[in-house]
């Protein structure tokens, strides 16, 4: 069974520091990947996606993603964060270029510190 | 463009009462739908999904059910509430590049 983990409960960053969300996944075929912002009592909106090919993957708001196959990880990284960037993030997984039942870790919180 | 539309955004529902919530999609056609529960403090938990019209799937045994009774319409509903249906609700349809998620139903049983 496919499944996800996120090990980070709640992040707290200053703000410009640097910042890694880990994300750790199991899944029996080519994984499809995703990284989702989560604003307080709003909608999940997408930040990035792994198909295929560079496993370096550049998403919106400067963030970024490497898929490790040999590590099973897909973790977030932004060089320096903003204020806005307090959220949730959540990591998921699929098959079928996403085009099925993606699974979703538990999440991390964000809280930027000035 | 391809948009979701999720209502009411907000709910307060006492306890035995019924449930429905609406989520409609623009832009697409055969569109695979889910509708997600999120708690407080927890994760995305999937509820039901639909590849299409009349079609289905439960993930979790529940007191809720789904229906899809046209292409780009998918309605959750419950018919008494239990305190443990209260969550944040989420409506999403699914392409080949992901998912793209409504704004949510904060749904309080009380």
């Amino acid at each position: 069974a496919q499944s996800v983990t996120q090990p980070d409960i709640h992040i707290t960053v200053s703000e410009g520091a640097s910042l890694e969300l880990r994300c750790n996944y199991s899944y029996g075929a080519t994984p499809y990947l995703f990284w989702y912002v989560q604003s307080p009592g709003q909608g999940l909106q997408l930040l990035l996606k792994y198909f295929s090919g560079d496993t370096l993957v550049q998403g919106i708001k400067g963030f970024e993603a490497e898929f490790k196959r040999s590590q099973s990880s897909f973790n977030l990284r932004k060089p320096s964060v903003h204020w806005s960037d307090a959220a949730e993030y959540f990591c998921a997984v699929g098959g079928n270029f996403g085009n099925e039942k993606l699974t979703f870790g538990t999440g991390t919180r964000l809280t930027i510190i000035p | 463009s391809q948009t979701i539309h999720q209502w009411p955004a907000t709910l307060v529902q006492p306890v035995g009462s019924p449930l429905s919530l609406e989520c409609t999609v623009e832009g697409t056609s055969n569109p695979n739908l889910y509708w997600y529960r999120q708690a407080a403090g927890r994760g995305l938990q999937l509820l039901f999904y639909s590849v299409g019209i009349g079609q289905i799937s439960s993930e979790v045994p529940q007191n809720l059910s789904a229906s899809r009774p046209q292409d780009r319409q998918f309605i959750l509903s419950s018919k008494k509430l239990l305190l443990s249906d209260s969550g944040f609700y989420l409506c999403a349809w699914s392409e080949s590049e992901g998912y793209t998620f409504g704004s949510g139903t904060r749904l309080t049983v009380v």
